[in-house]
């Protein structure tokens, strides 16, 4: 089935770094979705991406969807002690009503 | 607006016995689908629910079963509780085939 491969699995970082995370899968992936999740609570979907080549901010994030469409990586530009969390990237299965998630990387930030 | 809301928050099992997790979601929002997060892992899908019917599912054994009902609330039930069934149940909700929005999950502890 689709899997969903994420790398690194875990960045420890200074505050004010900037941060480049990926995602890549063996299949196509007709939308890429980012999400965070906090300590005990449920992922947020951070930024969604529609087609291949697109590129998409939400204030300090940015994702790009791959042109292959095996592929998005996601940018955070000056970190903050808040971005701590693991990072999903995810995708809906094709012809499916299910969401793929990848097993996440986890930030941390040194203030 | 409430968002999603999930209980009990935690819950502690023993081996062998029945368990049910209940979810209200978001104002508005017609489905609902459940995801089984373990320790370290990305959500894992199990099934998703639309106009009270089972729509798809993901590869889990008929030990898990659920409810959709007709305010759109949603049961998620798990026979024979094995030990490796611990785990974070979190439930999201959408509307039709909308990004999906996470409740806070349960947190599930099988002894």
């Amino acid at each position: 089935g689709q899997q969903l491969n994420q790398s690194p699995q875990s960045m420890f970082i200074q505050e004010g770094e900037d941060v480049s995370m990926n995602c890549t899968s063996s299949s196509i992936f007709n939308t890429w979705l980012w999400y965070k999740q906090d300590p005990g609570e449920g992922p947020v979907l951070l930024i969604a991406l529609y087609k291949a080549g697109e590129l998409t901010s939400n204030g300090r994030l940015t994702a790009q969807f791959g042109i292959t469409r095996k592929d998005s990586f996601l940018n955070i530009s000056a970190s903050i002690p808040s971005d701590v969390g693991i990072y999903f990237c995810a995708g809906p299965n094709t012809g499916g009503f299910k969401t793929i998630f990848g097993a996440g990387t986890r930030l941390f930030v040194k203030a | 607006d409430a968002g999603v809301t999930q209980s009990p928050t935690h819950l502690i099992k023993t081996r062998g016995q029945q368990v049910t997790l209940r979810c209200s979601p978001k104002s508005g929002h017609d489905t609902v689908s459940w995801y089984q997060q373990a320790l370290g892992q990305g959500p894992q899908f199990i099934f998703q629910y639309y106009e009270e019917e089972e729509r798809q599912r993901g590869n889990f054994p008929d030990r898990f079963s659920g409810h959709q009902f007709p305010n759109y609330s949603s049961e998620l039930n798990v026979n024979a509780l094995l030990l490796g069934d611990s785990a974070l149940y979190l439930c999201a909700s959408s509307l039709g085939e909308d990004w999906q929005f996470f409740g806070p999950g349960t947190r599930l502890t099988v002894l």
